[in-house]
């Protein structure tokens, strides 16, 4: 059975980091493109990052490039987010999903993690 | 960058109804790299359809997707009280892989 948890959201001030972690299981994790999505309070879905099986290339959103870093360790079977930089625009539910081949289309998601920055 | 629209931004409906969804691209999404996904309240998305219109294992054949370059659709021939939800497309050609702003189906 695919399971796709993610941890490491919680609060945090405008400005500061955060590193989210999604630990996948039940497929053989190299072998799959994965994402991020996120999902502000009662918005619709924002697709954030993506990363190859490999670890390259990545690919971003334009309103997080150049402050999130996504990357994977394929022996952990674990996809990362390295969020820097954070504002207050970005508090939302952070999903991590698994692609059916390597580019975005996700058919399996985690339960999702609450990010929420606030002064 | 491909923006996706959808329309309309609510449908409501009653079960055994028909409902039509559409989802348009400002430009050409090639090979129809175009999905769809049900959310429903306090749940992850749920993937429908790919490549436009290939349904995924396990989705009743209710649920149908079709179309090419700028427009597709999403077709439920019977709604059924589970089907009641927020849908969102995706098109996965070309980075960045946004959705559309969704559209929600709710009872009339």
């Amino acid at each position: 059975e695919v399971q796709l948890l993610e941890s490491g959201g919680g609060l945090e001030q405008p400005g500061g980091s955060l590193r989210l972690s999604c630990a996948a299981s039940g497929f053989i994790f190299s072998n799959y493109g994965m994402s991020w999505v996120r999902q502000a309070p009662g918005k619709g879905l924002e697709w954030v990052s993506g990363i190859r099986e490999s670890g390259a290339p990545t690919y971003y959103a334009d309103s997080v490039k150049g402050r999130f870093t996504i990357s994977r360790d394929n022996s952990k079977n674990t996809l990362y987010l390295q969020m820097n930089s954070l504002r207050v625009e970005d508090t939302a539910i952070y999903y991590c999903g698994k692609s059916q081949g390597w580019a975005g289309d996700l058919n399996y998601w985690g339960q999702g993690t609450l990010v929420t920055v606030s002064s | 960058e491909i923006v996706l629209t959808q329309s309309p931004g609510t449908l409501s409906l009653s079960p055994g109804e028909r409902a039509t969804l559409s989802c348009r691209a400002s430009q050409s999404v090639s090979r129809s790299y175009l999905a769809w996904y049900q959310q429903k309240p306090g749940q992850a998305p749920r993937l429908l359809i790919y490549g436009a219109s290939s349904r995924v294992t396990g989705i009743p054949d209710r649920f149908s997707g079709s179309g090419s370059g700028t427009d597709f659709t999403l077709t439920i021939s019977r709604l059924e009280p589970e089907d009641f939800a927020v849908y969102y497309c995706q098109q996965y050609d070309i980075s960045p892989w946004r959705f559309g702003q969704g559209t929600k189906v709710e009872f009339k």
